[in-house]
């Protein structure tokens, strides 16, 4: 399956802490993108990394792009308790076709208060 | 800007019965998209829309269709609902630019559907 993995499914955390949500995949892709879920909402995009970038920020988020090991993580710092959502992310094993676009599974982010 | 609507939030069938459900964009995007999430698992494709006029088939096509009504609106059809088809159903849209994938995609807020 080209389908990105992700790990760990679930994650629990104290405020202020650090968390790090990890996705991996099989097959060489184009770009890889970072969603965010609230609970009975849409999706919302927060980051895009390219192939050819290694890493990237924005605000309280960095994102990494390992190519070689075919893998990405996202990390949020010091996590407040509006972190509490579902992380997904998106691959793009090809710019032909939007049927190229890959979701994984997800990992569901909870902070302790 | 509304963004990505859709509706109806939250719809019931018995099994056979047929629905559409309505999206529609103002980011005068060029792509469009339906997407179905299950629960543990990710969203999977369903069908797709580079342009006005033209759609194509996602990962998980069967026991629907779809229409390009024009460039804002993009509606999903179950003609027969099934209760394999019980899913929430997300609607995105994408791109200034005809043709380019993989660009940030603006979701809707859903749609809760239960087929009993």
């Amino acid at each position: 399956s080209q389908q990105g993995e992700e790990d760990p499914q679930a994650l629990s955390i104290q405020e202020g802490e650090n968390a790090t949500m990890n996705c991996s995949y099989k097959t060489s892709i184009n770009n890889l993108q970072w969603y965010r879920q609230n609970s009975g909402r849409g999706l919302v995009h927060l980051i895009l990394i390219r192939s050819n970038e290694r890493e990237k920020h924005s605000g309280r988020l960095r994102v990494t792009l390992d190519t070689s090991k075919k893998s990405s993580s996202l990390l949020i710092t010091a996590s407040r308790a509006a972190d509490t959502a579902s992380y997904f992310c998106a691959l793009l094993t090809s710019y032909s076709s939007a049927s190229k676009i890959i979701f994984g599974s997800g990992t569901r982010l909870s902070i302790r208060p | 800007n509304a963004g990505v609507t859709q509706t109806p939030k939250f719809q019931v069938l018995k099994t056979g019965q047929s629905m559409t459900l309505q999206c529609a964009q103002d980011m005068n995007h060029n792509s469009m998209y339906w997407y179905r999430q299950d629960p543990g698992m990710g969203l999977r494709l369903i069908y797709y829309s580079a342009s006005e006029g033209t759609t194509d088939k996602g990962e998980v096509p069967n026991g629907y269709n779809v229409s390009r009504l024009n460039k804002r609106e993009f509606s999903l059809r179950l003609e027969s609902a099934a209760p394999s088809q019980t899913s929430v159903y997300f609607c995105a849209s994408s791109g200034l630019a005809r043709g380019r994938w993989g660009e940030t995609q603006y979701f809707g807020p859903g749609t809760r559907l239960l087929v009993l």
